[in-house]
């Protein structure tokens, strides 16, 4: 069993639907989580970061974090087709040098 | 702010040679760097943790001395991948730690 789970996809919506996005993971000791947006052939960009249970939200995009199912979830409203790409949740220990462990990604299609 | 660079952005190269790949933190000072591969719809591989001032510390199944990674400064980290073989080709991706992981755009390497 892998640390972190995602669910490689691919998920197509139509524009302007809810993108729900979600990682399990079975390392409890993890204490901050990440969501990074990877475009084709770019280096991944850092879309949110949390280090507590609970919601946090930036624009259009909310994270969540549920430490006692071990699961974390990003939500992304009113999706453009901007937003395809993959989406990858991160998470890791403040003390292995910031080392990270990711899941293996989601693709997500917005469909005009 | 938290932006990294790297360079070249891409290069193709005759197989045996040698090729050094630049990664700078642009405007905020890194004591950890990391490394990554990435290939085709597969997620982020983490080769190396380069801190400044000391050695590097490898993954397992990752050959020092194939990927030479040196920290000199708190901005910058070359990997040098040395008498590269056509299955070196790949994306090769680093990362600056600034209480979080903060990537570079990636190198695609393609060695003839």
């Amino acid at each position: 069993q892998k640390e972190v789970e995602q669910d490689p996809g691919p998920l197509s919506v139509p524009e302007g639907a809810i993108v729900s996005l979600n990682c399990t993971y079975s390392n409890s000791a993890f204490q901050y989580f990440m969501w990074y947006r990877q475009y084709s052939r770019k280096g991944p960009e850092l879309l949110m970061y949390t280090y507590s249970s609970g919601n946090k939200e930036d624009g259009r995009f909310t994270a969540q974090v549920d430490k006692s199912s071990k699961y974390i979830s990003l939500f992304i409203r009113d999706s453009q087709p901007s937003d395809s790409a993959t989406y990858l949740c991160a998470m890791g220990l403040r003390a292995a040098g910031n080392k990270l462990t990711f899941g293996g990604g989601t693709r997500v299609l917005v469909k005009p | 702010g938290a932006v990294v660079s790297q360079h070249p952005s891409w290069v193709i190269c005759k197989s045996g040679t040698s090729v050094k790949i630049e990664c700078r933190s642009l405007d905020f000072q890194a004591t950890t760097m990391f490394w990554y591969r990435q290939f085709p719809k597969q997620s982020l591989m983490l080769m190396a943790t380069s801190n400044e001032g000391s050695k590097a510390t490898y993954e397992q199944g990752v050959e020092k001395d194939k990927f030479l990674i040196n920290h000199a400064s708190l901005t910058l980290s070359t990997l040098t991948v040395t008498s590269a073989h056509p299955e070196d080709s790949s994306f090769y991706i680093c990362s600056a730690s600034s209480e979080t992981q903060y990537f570079g755009p990636g190198t695609r390497l393609l060695v003839l």
